[in-house]
């Protein structure tokens, strides 16, 4: 079974500007998870998306969005972007809720 | 507020003892605990779990314990191989998976 797949895998933007980062999960699984991890404040979460829905949000400004759509793929944005936001994007997976399988991340640096 | 404390940020062991990585929480609502591995460059590799109601599971050379009176959750891990070195993260789940900010393990050989 294919992993966790996440593209780009790196990324360069400018402040103001925005970006989408593309998540697909491993396949039958229908939970997509959210993280940012920073050197100092490790794995947070963002945002956890189920059958097209958000389900739980975590405590990021409203710059930070998602969807996801019926094949389970999903796709995060940041808006505005920010110095701050500078972090390695991380997706998860999982089929039953409690086990989360992740990608590789996405490596996005701000200018 | 910090809900999971993984207070020591690096182990070292030396290969074939036993490493032992800790974790604290304070939150009484989680029932299911996990440990997750992370390489450089790669995402986290999910280790083991432990649901609330156990306070033990094995999976080969890897044990987790799990105090609720103490509210605290260990890995242990023997022997230590040098390829086990890596950043390990606890987690706890609730309505989401809340991490620790990680303990970089060394294995020397």
């Amino acid at each position: 079974k294919a992993g966790v797949t996440q593209t780009p895998r790196y990324l360069i933007k400018t402040r103001g500007q925005q970006v989408t980062l593309s998540c697909s999960p491993i396949s039958g699984h229908r939970s997509v998870s959210w993280y940012q991890q920073t050197p100092g404040q490790g794995l947070q979460f963002l945002f956890e998306y189920f059958s097209e829905t958000q389900r739980n949000k975590g405590n990021f400004p409203g710059r930070f969005s998602g969807r996801q759509f019926s094949n389970s793929r999903s796709e995060m944005n940041v808006s505005t972007l920010e110095l701050g936001d500078s972090a390695l994007y991380l997706c998860a997976s999982s089929a039953s809720g409690y086990e989360q399988y992740f990608g590789p991340g996405t490596r996005l640096t701000v200018t | 507020d910090q809900q999971v404390k993984q207070n020591s940020p690096s182990l070292s062991v030396q290969e074939g003892r036993i490493s032992i990585l800790n974790c604290d929480y304070t939150n009484s609502m989680f029932d299911y605990f996990l440990w997750y591995k992370k390489y450089p460059a790669e995402g986290p590799t999910f280790l083991i779990s432990i649901s609330s109601i156990k306070d033990k599971n094995e999976d080969g050379r890897f044990t987790v314990f799990l105090n609720k009176s103490a509210k605290h959750l260990s890995l242990h891990i023997v022997p230590s191989q040098p390829g086990d070195s890596a950043v390990y993260f606890c987690a706890f789940l609730s309505e989401k998976l809340v991490f620790g900010k990680g303990t970089k393990l060394t294995v020397n050989p």
